[in-house]
């Protein structure tokens, strides 16, 4: 079945670093990547959408220039956060469709949890 | 976006059946409807999805009411591994494809 592999599962950094987060379609091609953020005991939250080729489109409130979202190629999008700070430790999931226009199934990653201190 | 209501939490007892609902009354005519779940410290990972037929596969069923405007997802036998957050997801019917979560329902499964 597709997988989509997130890389790193898990990764510490210094107040004011960036955190640069890939992810990989590893036998299938997507065109387009979702990327969500999520707080303990909260749900997803759709941060934005990755198009291949294109700029990422934003949800309302996402600072685009915080999050910068490259998606160079069919197999591969990352996630940068920017000047991190401890608000922004979450758990950060990317999501990859595939299938026909109407009958899309989503892969998820398995989550890069991001602690900034 | 059309949204969806699930109850908080349910339990059930280890392998007996665990129906889940969902109302989703702002349904429109091209909205798939999605079930995910998430396992703690994991991505979500893909149930069934179906559209206005009641779907099998080989985890669960997917029961669409008549009306769509609600449904249910079976899982025939509840087992330890099932215990997770499951989410109902209407995915936009506009050619944007995205996927909103909503708060879900916690499924406890007892030994």
């Amino acid at each position: 079945g597709a997988v989509v592999s997130q890389h790193p599962s898990r990764v510490i950094c210094k107040s004011g670093t960036s955190v640069k987060i890939e992810c990989r379609s590893l036998d299938f091609q997507a065109t387009t990547m979702f990327w969500y953020r999520q707080f303990p005991k909260q749900s997803l939250m759709l941060m934005a959408t990755s198009n291949e080729g294109s700029k990422a489109t934003y949800e309302q409130g996402v600072e685009k220039d915080k999050f910068l979202i490259n998606h160079a190629s069919l197999t591969l999008s990352t996630l940068t956060v920017t000047s991190a700070h401890p608000e922004d430790s979450s758990f950060y999931i990317c999501s990859a469709s595939t299938g026909t226009v109407f009958n899309y199934g989503y892969t998820f990653g398995s989550g890069t949890r991001l602690t900034v201190v | 976006d059309a949204k969806t209501t699930q109850p908080n939490s349910m339990e059930s007892n280890e392998e007996e059946p665990v129906h889940l609902p969902c109302n989703h009354s702002t349904i429109s005519g091209t909205d798939y409807i999605h079930w995910y779940r998430q396992l703690p410290s994991q991505g979500p990972e893909y149930v069934i999805h179906g559209l206005t037929s009641n779907v099998n596969n080989r985890m669960a069923s997917l029961a669409i009411a008549e009306d769509r405007k609600s449904s249910t997802l079976i899982l025939h036998r509840a087992t330890l591994r099932d215990a997770a957050v499951y989410y109902c997801i209407l995915r936009d019917g506009d050619s944007s494809y995205k996927l909103i979560f909503g708060s879900g329902t916690r499924l406890l499964v007892r030994p």
